[in-house]
């Protein structure tokens, strides 16, 4: 089993729809969480990043933390075609251990 | 831009070749890591160092692989003897410890491809 496991996907939604992203992971010491959004062929990008249980939001990213499930969520609001990307989550600052991605689409 | 940078961004070699790759990371930063992402994966760690001292390599390191950060500044990576399953996409992240605090920024990578 790996130690952090995401929705594999791909995802696509129309554009405004409210995207919701998962990973969980099995190690209960971990206490740094991450979203990363990647482009094709790209490096990746941080976009959340989260000490401990609890939401933190920045514009239209939500990232939430529920450590006693070991259960982390990324929202994204009112998508849009340029959020079309995979998204990655990470736990662990540092030596960070990835999921392996979610492909999102956001159709126009 | 992440202001870390990464050469040469492609790189094509025959088996058994050696390359090596050169990253750039942004120059307050104290840590610097490498990463190995194939397709449809995630990033997995490599190597870090604190400044020039490399702290920690992955079992995914064979001892085909070596990388050097002289003077705490740029960094190399070197994969000798080329296999066909060391084709990814070799990244390159940086940054600064500030308490228990680290945020890591990524280079755009070096897509390897052995043929």
């Amino acid at each position: 089993q790996k130690e952090v496991e995401q929705d594999p996907g791909p995802l696509s939604v129309p554009e405004g729809a409210i995207v919701s992203l998962n990973c969980t992971y099995s190690n209960s010491a971990f206490q740094y969480f991450m979203w990363y959004r990647q482009y094709s062929r790209k490096g990746p990008e941080l976009l959340m990043y989260t000490y401990s249980s609890g939401n933190k939001e920045d514009g239209r990213f939500t990232a939430q933390v529920d450590k006693s499930s070991k259960y982390i969520s990324l929202f994204i609001r009112d998508s849009q075609p340029s959020d079309s990307a995979t998204y990655l989550c990470a736990i662990d600052a540092g030596k960070s251990t990835f999921g392996d991605g979610t492909t999102l689409t956001v159709k126009p | 831009d992440t202001g870390v940078s990464q050469n040469p961004r492609h790189k094509i070699t025959k088996r058994g070749q050696n390359v090596t790759f050169r990253c750039d990371p942004i120059s307050e930063h104290n840590r610097l890591y490498w990463y190995r992402q194939t397709l449809g994966q995630g990033p997995e760690f490599l190597t870090y160092f604190q400044n020039e001292a490399q702290l920690e390599k992955s079992r995914l390191l064979s001892d085909r692989f070596s990388a050097e950060r002289p003077k705490g500044s740029f960094s190399t990576l070197e994969i000798q003897r080329t296999e066909q399953g060391d084709s990814a996409m070799y990244l390159c992240a940086s940054s600064l410890v500030m308490g228990d605090q680290e945020t890591q920024y990524f280079g755009p990578g070096t897509r390897l491809l052995v043929l």
